[in-house]
């Protein structure tokens, strides 16, 4: 069984669409996250729900909202797409309240705006 | 402003030898640190991690290292295999960060046979 899935894995679409990107965690995990990889393969977190509430939200562009309908699922929607979205993002769970720093990631998301 | 930094983009081992992956950091706020191993189109994997209460952590093949007063910490493989050969990225986070890891731009490690 995935522990975090994402789906789609991949996804080309053009300037000014809007998607979404999906990630599901079976593990149980209280606490989930979205990580941005870029070009030069940098991750850098984007957001973070624990228990359904936003707790980290770095300084991205509000065309970015990330929903969390239960505490297994934390889905990405981005707007009006632009051409520096294109990356790789990353859905990661971990269990914050038992004092758990390790994050389990999902396979990735490789976004391509056109 | 890089807060955790891995110097090495790249480093070549025979099979066999041992593997020594460095990673520095500057936020003294720091207090745990992981280790991922990132393979082409997957995910990042959990490898190894410490806590800055400890200045070692060993698991079977893989051991980390953390010198606080220095800011740095390192990875041991020893003996380095070819599946072994990935992006490994140093990652480090802070309770008081809500456990956000902040992570370096990885290592690529090739291990030849």
């Amino acid at each position: 069984d995935t522990a975090v899935s994402q789906t789609p894995k991949y996804l080309v679409t053009q300037m000014g669409n809007d998607k979404s990107i999906k990630c599901e965690q079976n593990l149980g995990h209280d606490t989930m996250y979205w990580y941005k990889q870029d070009s030069k393969k940098f991750l850098k977190i984007m957001f973070s729900y624990n228990n359904k509430e936003l707790i980290i939200n770095e300084t991205v562009p509000n065309r970015f909202s990330p929903k969390s309908p239960d505490k297994a699922h934390l889905n990405l929607h981005i707007n009006s797409l632009e051409l520096g979205d294109s990356a790789v993002y990353f859905c990661a769970s971990s269990q914050v309240l038992a004092g758990g720093y390790e994050q389990y990631f999902g396979p990735g998301t490789r976004l391509t705006v056109t | 402003d890089q807060q955790v930094k891995q110097n090495s983009p790249s480093l070549s081992v025979q099979e066999g030898r041992i593997s020594i992956l460095n990673c520095d950091y500057t936020n003294s706020m720091f207090d745990y640190f992981l280790w991922y191993k990132k393979y082409p189109a997957e995910g990042p994997t959990f490898l190894i991690s410490i806590s800055s209460i400890k200045d070692k952590n060993e698991d079977g093949r893989f051991t980390v290292f953390l010198n606080k007063s220095a800011k740095h910490l390192s990875l041991h493989i020893v003996p380095s295999q070819p599946g072994d050969s990935a992006v490994y990225f140093c990652a480090a986070s802070a309770k008081a960060g809500f456990q956000k890891l902040v992570f370096g731009t990885g290592t690529r490690l090739l291990v030849s046979p």
